[in-house]
């Protein structure tokens, strides 16, 4: 299940399960959308983006999905692994800028 | 081939010595970023470099940051008179291309994690 405690959100999943993390972000300007996964003691790493023309982009096994007019995003990891454990961020940008603006993380914990 | 590299990984220091933090980009990357990421929050942006040139340092926060990469290649985050609301990890990214590009190049080293007493 998913619980937002203290700290981070966490959502919690059997292996084989699919997964989704939301994100919700705050900037209309923003034109440029961007997934991390972060591991423990490591960098984020880059997984998908997405740019605001869009409303749907597919990678391997991952899928972002863009709704503008509620400022939401979300990711789903098909058929998760344990691998897949990490932290993960959005991240928004606004046009022709080059900081992204990284949202709260959700830490996802996938059960053998 | 390599990615980015940071040292020291770890770095324990006492409220109000001075410290300095190195970050190795990857060959031939011309931009490079800082970015410092407190415990459970997403990385918050320091400052970039392209090339040699600080070309935005609006997210140090206070001038005891400076950041310096006078070759274009290795840069140093140097924090002085540390605090410890200073405790933090500090991350590293670089990128081919010049900032603002269309599609996200960041290429993250490992951090830094600074815990100041």
């Amino acid at each position: 299940g998913e619980s937002v405690g203290l700290h981070l959100p966490t959502l919690s999943v059997q292996e084989g399960d699919n997964s989704i993390i939301n994100c919700a972000y705050s900037n209309s300007a923003s034109d440029y959308f961007i997934w991390y996964k972060q591991e423990s003691g490591k960098g984020p790493q880059f997984i998908i983006d997405i740019r605001s023309n869009m409303d749907k982009r597919q990678g391997q096994r991952v899928t972002v999905l863009l709704n503008k007019t509620v400022k939401h995003l979300s990711l789903q990891i098909a058929a998760t692994q344990p691998g897949d454990s990490a932290v993960y961020f959005c991240a928004e940008r606004a046009g022709g800028s080059y900081i992204p603006t990284f949202g709260r993380g959700t830490s996802l914990i996938v059960h053998p | 081939g390599a990615g980015v590299s940071q040292s020291p990984r770890y770095k324990v220091a006492k409220r109000g010595q001075d410290v300095a933090l190195r970050c190795d980009p990857i060959s031939g990357h011309v931009s490079l970023f800082w970015y410092q990421q407190a415990l459970g929050q997403g990385p918050e942006f320091l400052t970039y470099f392209q090339n040699e040139a600080q070309l935005d340092k609006s997210g140090l926060p206070s001038d005891r940051f400076f950041a310096e990469r006078p070759e274009g290649s290795v840069s140093t985050l140097k924090i002085q008179r540390t605090q410890q609301e200073d405790s933090a990890v500090y991350l590293c990214a670089s990128s081919p291309y010049a900032g603002g590009s269309l599609q996200e190049t960041q290429y993250f080293g490992p951090g830094t994690r600074l815990l100041v007493l």
